[in-house]
């Protein structure tokens, strides 16, 4: 089966940085990858990565270490519309299977 | 491209009703994925299809509940009878074959059983 951990809550202010750590513990493993959930919307995708290392989009940032089964989403230059569910989830094949998410508020 | 398509958006239904969702993927999308969204157990996946056919259905909960998908623009998910502990939001979501990960969610139905 699949495990994964992820903190339930980050606050932080406008232009601030945050890291959304994740470890997995899983039997096959293909990736990782993180979805962005606005309250009361759908999940979008944000990032995927297969392969250790840092994979930058914008201002959005995703890392893996497949060794320590680890990797960490980066927000920067946080803005208000930032404020969302950020879940990881780990990729078995075409099977998806995801963290309980973690909530992040910007505040002004 | 619309996205996925999801109906209805909202279904209040009593226990013990039949429960019908709906879905249509985005043309051209070779995998379809029906998940379930609830505070106490997260984001599950209970089924999913590759070019119509279902692959892996380990997630649905219990034999109350069915998936069809009869063609590739088309798929279903049933439930009954339907019990209060199935209120969820229920979201289907596809993907296309050269990018697995990556999947697009439809806006999700809200299901309450009364």
């Amino acid at each position: 089966g699949q495990s994964l951990e992820q903190p339930s809550e980050v606050t932080a202010v406008e232009g601030a940085i945050v890291q959304i750590n994740c470890t997995y513990q899983t039997s096959g493993f293909y990736g990782l990858s993180w979805y962005q959930q606005h309250d009361g919307g759908a999940p979008t995708f944000l990032s995927y990565n297969a392969l250790d290392g840092l994979e930058e989009t914008g201002r959005f940032s995703s890392f893996l270490s497949r060794s320590d089964s680890y990797g960490y989403l980066l927000l920067q230059e946080l803005q208000m519309k930032d404020s969302a569910s950020y879940f990881c989830a780990v990729s078995n094949d075409y099977k998806l299977s995801f963290g309980a998410g973690t909530t992040v508020t910007v505040r002004a | 491209d619309a996205g996925v398509i999801q109906s209805p958006r909202h279904e209040v239904t009593e226990m013990g009703q039949e429960v019908t969702l709906r879905c249509k993927p985005i043309s051209g999308h070779d995998y379809l994925f029906w998940y379930r969204q609830t505070m106490m157990r997260g984001l599950e996946l209970l089924i999913y299809f590759n070019n119509n056919v279902p692959i892996d259905d380990s997630g649905m909960p219990e034999d109350r509940f069915s998936a069809k998908m009869p063609n590739a623009s088309f798929s279903t998910l049933k439930i009954q009878p339907s019990e209060p502990r199935d209120s969820a939001v229920y979201f289907c979501a596809s993907s296309p074959g050269t990018s697995p990960s990556e999947q697009f969610f439809g806006p999700g139905t809200r299901l309450t059983v009364l």
